[in-house]
């Protein structure tokens, strides 16, 4: 089964963009990978993904600053006029025929 | 609008049994697949359990495979996680999701409740 690996932490100051990274394991770069936000003392919330077609889908509210693309094996999760709301775990999550699997999240400090 | 509402959390002996409930509402619940994800205090979110739209088919992680029973019922609009031989790793926030279908293969979590408590501990 795959496996996502996320950085631990990652900090932006505000008003500025970050890029945060979700590496898919080996034979599996061609997985679709959804991004999840968690706010402190929330529940997860869908954020959205990037489609195999590559359009995106996004989640329901979510605003335009947010956006996703890839490289290889590699997804981005970008987040532009970083506010300080935006402070949050950064989930990644991919699935495989009867499993679901979950980065170890990214902890977004906004300075 | 989409409503996940989990419930049944709470203080379990090592070894006991707990029942947790989601009750949806703003969907058709049998028509989607639905997910169980667990969170440990501090840690990040592991997958648990999921079941197709009509009851089918199960699916469990290996953690939980052979002591955790999910289950739904579609005349109710609830789903269930049956949690036997509970053990002090299971203690974890319980979250229900709903699986929204990929275009090109499988599901992803489109919709997360607010999650329940379990703390397992003598």
């Amino acid at each position: 089964q795959p496996v996502l690996t996320q950085s631990s932490s990652a900090s932006a100051s505000l008003g500025s963009s970050v890029k945060l990274t979700c590496t898919l394991s080996s034979g599996h770069s061609t997985y679709i990978v959804a991004w999840h936000q968690q706010q402190p003392g929330k529940a997860p919330r869908y954020l959205m993904k990037l489609e195999g077609s590559g359009t995106y889908n996004k989640g329901s509210g979510v605003p335009g600053r947010f956006s996703v693309s890839s490289s290889g094996a590699d997804r981005y999760l970008t987040i532009s006029n970083l506010q300080s709301e935006d402070e949050a775990d950064y989930y990644c999550e991919t699935w495989d025929s009867n499993t679901r699997v979950f980065g170890g999240g990214t902890k977004l400090t906004v300075l | 609008e989409v409503q996940l509402v989990e419930s049944g959390g709470g203080l379990v002996q090592p070894g006991g049994s707990r029942r947790l409930s989601c009750a949806v509402s703003g969907f058709t619940f049998s028509n989607y697949a639905m997910t169980w994800v667990r969170q440990a205090p501090g840690k990040g979110l592991e997958w648990v359990s999921a079941i197709s739209g009509s009851g089918s088919g199960t699916y469990y992680a290996d953690s939980v495979k052979g002591r955790f029973t999910i289950s739904r019922d579609n005349s109710k609009n609830t789903l269930y996680l049956q949690m036997n031989g509970l053990r002090a790793e299971d203690t974890a926030l319980y979250y229900c999701a709903k699986n929204l279908p990929d275009p090109y293969s499988g599901s992803y979590l489109g919709y997360w409740g607010q999650g329940t408590l379990v703390t397992v501990s003598s």
